[in-house]
């Protein structure tokens, strides 16, 4: 199965802040991978897929990039309600895996 | 509005069997793969089973193949996680979620809220 690595698992951040959250996967998956957002008690949202495509009515400050093995999400400006869980999952292959998640904090 | 209801979970102790369901609204739902994905508690997320839209192909992650079985009935707009052989780590909210295909990439659109199995004696 396909490992994929986050990094960090969690981060302390302000509002207004540009933060950055990274997947690796073990092997190449193309641009076969999602990001989701999770509240707690909430279930995920979906915000971008194949890579870098941003999910209709997500808004314009999360972006993604990344192809191949590296991948990343991007917050250009943090606001209050994107305090939350992220995650990666690749959907290159059965089984398809999540990574472990990135958790954003307040600073 | 798309609409995933889960259904059927419980206690339930170890070596029994629950099935869960998903009620699908708002789409059509013979038109789309479906997922179970679960969490254990305060654990990530991991994905369970996938379902082609007429049943024909199923995929399981390994930890619940031979014990789980995803399945689907179009005429009720449902879709099915049949547990059996239920071990303590099974314990986790279980979500039905919706695959969204554009060109030849896919993602999961659409999740329900939840439905919570508890493993335990």
């Amino acid at each position: 199965a396909i490992q994929m690595t986050q990094s960090p698992s969690s981060l302390s951040a302000s509002v207004g802040d540009r933060v950055t959250v990274t997947c690796r996967a073990s092997q190449g998956i193309r641009n076969d991978l999602g990001w989701y957002q999770q509240k707690p008690g909430k279930a995920p949202k979906f915000l971008i897929y194949a890579a870098s495509s941003l999910q209709s009515g997500v808004p314009s400050r999360f972006s993604g990039s990344g192809s191949g093995t590296d991948f990343t999400l991007t917050i250009s400006s943090l606001q209050p309600e994107d305090f939350a869980t992220y995650y990666c999952l690749q959907d290159y292959n059965s089984p398809w895996t999540f990574g472990q998640g990135t958790k954003v904090e307040i600073k | 509005e798309v609409q995933l209801v889960e259904s059927g979970g419980g206690l339930v102790q170890p070596g029994g069997s629950l099935r869960l369901s998903c009620a699908a609204s708002g789409f059509t739902f013979s038109s789309y793969w479906m997922s179970w994905v679960r969490q254990a508690p305060g654990k990530g997320l991991e994905w369970v089973a996938n379902i082609k839209q007429d049943g024909s192909e199923k995929y399981h992650v390994d930890s619940v193949k031979g014990r789980f079985t995803i399945s689907r009935d179009n005429a009720k707009n449902s879709l099915y996680l049949q547990m059996d052989s239920l071990r303590a780590e099974d314990t986790a909210v279980y979500y039905c979620a919706r695959v969204m295909i554009v060109a030849t990439t896919t993602g999961l659109d659409y999740w329900g809220q939840g439905t919570l199995v508890t493993v335990s004696s």
